[in-house]
């Protein structure tokens, strides 16, 4: 099993539309969770930290569920500029020393 | 504006050659990382550095060299080791250890003619 498992997608969603996306990790002492945002030939760049409480920035909600070893994604109203890569992030150490592993990105693009 | 540069932007390299890829940062982050991003897959971490003068193998080192003579500065070396060296290399750096956020540079996209 992967450390870090992401759904590759493409999902082709219309604009103001809501999708979501799952990440399953496989390392149950996990501490810290990310997701970042990856556009075409550009760097990650954080979108949201993910805490225990499930936490909102705008359109977008994270969520983690460490029962079931999954943290999630919601995308509120769709715009264009939301179309790119969508890594999610684990610390599998579990601890502030461990190791970041990244999944193999969901790539999203919404149409007009 | 406080951020993380990576020189240069493209990088071509001959069979048996050498490159080196730059990599500052002005944050006064600790953490310092060099990833590896191949097509569709996800970042595979190379090197890593905590604090100065000292640094660890990540998940693939082998064919790569890295420095860390400066707070601000970790160079990775792609060494004629590499055999696959074509990808797309981020830095990275964080405050503290590789638990906290990582923000990276631009990178580097490296090619072999």
């Amino acid at each position: 099993r992967k450390e870090v498992e992401q759904d590759p997608g493409p999902f082709n969603v219309p604009e103001g539309a809501t999708v979501a996306f799952n990440c399953t990790y496989s390392n149950s002492a996990s501490q810290s969770f990310f997701w970042y945002r990856q556009d075409c030939r550009k760097e990650p760049k954080l979108l949201m930290s993910v805490y225990s409480s499930g936490n909102e920035d705008g359109r977008f909600t994270a969520q983690l569920n460490r029962a079931s070893q999954y943290i999630s994604l919601l995308i509120r109203d769709s715009k264009l500029s939301d179309s790119a890569t969508y890594l999610c992030v684990v610390n599998v150490g579990g601890t502030s020393y461990g190791k970041l592993t990244f999944g193999q990105g969901t790539i999203l693009t919404v149409h007009p | 504006d406080g951020g993380i540069t990576q020189s240069p932007k493209y990088l071509f390299r001959k069979e048996g050659q050498n490159v080196t890829l730059s990599c500052e940062q002005n944050l006064n982050h600790d953490a310092m990382y060099w990833y590896r991003q191949d097509p569709g897959q996800g970042l595979r971490l190379i090197y890593y550095s905590q604090i100065v003068n000292d640094f660890q193998k990540g998940d693939i080192a082998e064919g790569y060299s890295v420095s860390r003579e400066k707070k601000e500065s970790f160079p990775l070396t792609v060494t004629s080791a590499q055999k696959n060296p074509t990808a797309f290399y981020l830095c990275a750096s964080s405050q503290a250890g590789q638990g906290e956020t990582q923000y990276f540079g631009p990178g580097t996209r490296l090619l072999v003619l």
